[in-house]
């Protein structure tokens, strides 16, 4: 297995609800991120963190917070989501975010928003 | 910023044939250019990357090229298997001084027995 483990693989939330997915390497890296998967679409980058620092951005709403309290450990808080939010969100980690190392994914959380 | 086109969307052939999946990039500065499998269930895993200075690179039935005058890069996968039915995914990095993946849409292979 990749080493990336996220919790929890399936989630259905409402629109006026708060949760959160967390997402745990075990691989000694330094660098994390978060995507998005939808269908038909390739998958979005939205956070990048480098030794617990977010890096990067990728202009996603604000309804979405991350939070990297240290290397191996990284969540994302979800608020007040939108239907069209309901994708696969995929957690991958690099041992360096300024080289291209080979990014390791995990399983992913499906979220469904309703 | 950096675009990645791939085609074909969907990709049947019969156990044993070859299979070859195109991409293009936008971004001449990219420097690097994974390939990704991506499983039922499961997130996508790298089977094999290419960079700049390289043109060929090849690992077992795997083998990805790159030309970089055109900005495009294949993946081809010979003698192919039902185990290799999955959803393949090109991309590549620009050179922003961080490794931000630009995928493609995707390619999912059928290989029937």
């Amino acid at each position: 297995e990749t080493g990336v483990t996220q919790t929890p693989r399936h989630l259905v939330m409402g629109m006026t609800n708060k949760k959160s997915l967390k997402c745990e390497q075990h691989l000694g890296h330094n660098a994390m991120y978060w995507y998005k998967q939808s269908a038909k679409k390739p998958l979005e980058l939205m956070f990048v963190y480098s030794l617990e620092e977010r890096v990067e951005n990728n202009s996603v709403p604000s309804r979405f917070s991350p939070e990297c309290p240290n290397s191996s450990h990284l969540f994302l808080h979800l608020h007040t989501l939108q239907p069209e939010d309901s994708a696969l969100y995929l957690c991958a980690s690099s041992q360096d975010p300024d080289f291209s190392y080979e990014q390791y994914f995990g399983p992913g959380t499906r979220l469904t928003v309703t | 910023g950096e675009n990645v086109e791939q085609h074909p969307s969907t990709l049947s052939v019969q156990e044993g044939d070859s299979a070859v999946i195109k991409c293009t990039y936008s971004d001449s500065a990219s420097n690097y250019f994974p390939w990704y499998k991506q499983e039922l269930g499961k997130g996508p895993q790298l089977i094999i990357d290419i960079r700049s200075n390289v043109g060929e690179k090849k690992d077992q039935r795997i083998a990805v090229t790159l030309n970089k005058t055109a900005k495009h890069f294949s993946l081809h996968i010979t003698e192919t298997q039902p185990e290799d039915s999955a959803v393949y995914f090109c991309a590549a990095t620009p050179n922003t001084g961080f490794q931000k993946l630009v995928f493609g849409t995707g390619t999912r292979l059928l290989v029937s027995p």
